[in-house]
């Protein structure tokens, strides 16, 4: 089983529509979790980090569940320049981070 | 932010033939970086860890043979991809974190895409 799994889309939608997408993590011990953003053929960038209660940057929102082991994703009023492939990253205590496969997010005018 | 640096951006070889990938941290030091590869349509999976000074530490199945570390400074980190072969062929990246230890942000290089013909 890999160590994290995403859905990888693509999610196609409209300018101004909400998506919203999941990642699973394997290691309960897992400590840090992030959303990176990574445009084709370029280097990933943070997007945000995620915390345990949950928290919003923008447009953007994260949400961690424990029990559950996943993270998610919202993004509201979608922009076009929101089309990216968004990873999703877990550390463990070691500092090595794994990540998703990433989901990719199309936005069409 | 912080910024690393890594050269060459792509790179094109015969089979059989030794390619350096370097990777640097400009405006800080990193006793620590990271090295790994994505293919296609595919997450990015750590090869090893880069530790100044000492032997990097590889990840299961990755030869230690064919992908040369060498960490000599605390700004510059080197990937050495010996006698390469097209399936060698991938995205290769490089990360380092500031805050060393703290497991905040990490920061990439921009990537070296490496094709091998």
């Amino acid at each position: 089983r890999k160590e994290v799994e995403q859905d990888p889309g693509p999610f196609n939608v409209p300018e101004g529509a909400t998506v919203a997408f999941n990642c699973t993590y394997s290691n309960s011990a897992s400590q840090s979790f992030f959303w990176y953003r990574q445009d084709c053929r370029k280097e990933p960038k943070l997007l945000m980090s995620v915390y345990s209660s949950g928290n919003e940057d923008g447009r953007f929102t994260a949400q961690l569940n424990r029990a559950s082991q996943y993270i998610s994703l919202l993004i509201r009023d979608s922009k076009l320049s929101d089309s990216a492939t968004y990873l999703c990253v877990v550390s463990t205590n070691d500092y090595k981070l794994s990540f998703g496969a990433g989901t990719t997010v199309t936005v069409r005018a | 932010g912080a910024v690393v640096s890594q050269h060459p951006s792509w790179v094109i070889c015969k089979s059989g033939t030794s390619v350096k990938i370097e990777c640097r941290s400009l405006d800080f030091q990193a006793t620590t970086m990271f090295w790994y590869r994505q293919f296609p349509k595919q997450s990015l999976m750590l090869m090893a860890t880069s530790n100044e000074g000492s032997k990097a530490t590889y990840e299961q199945g990755v030869e230690k043979d064919k992908f040369l570390i060498n960490h000599a400074s605390l700004t510059l980190s080197t990937l050495t991809v010996t006698s390469a072969h097209p399936e060698d062929s991938s995205f290769y990246i490089c990360s380092a974190d500031p805050l060393q230890g703290t497991n905040t942000e990490a920061f990439f290089g921009q990537g070296t895409r490496l094709t091998v013909v």
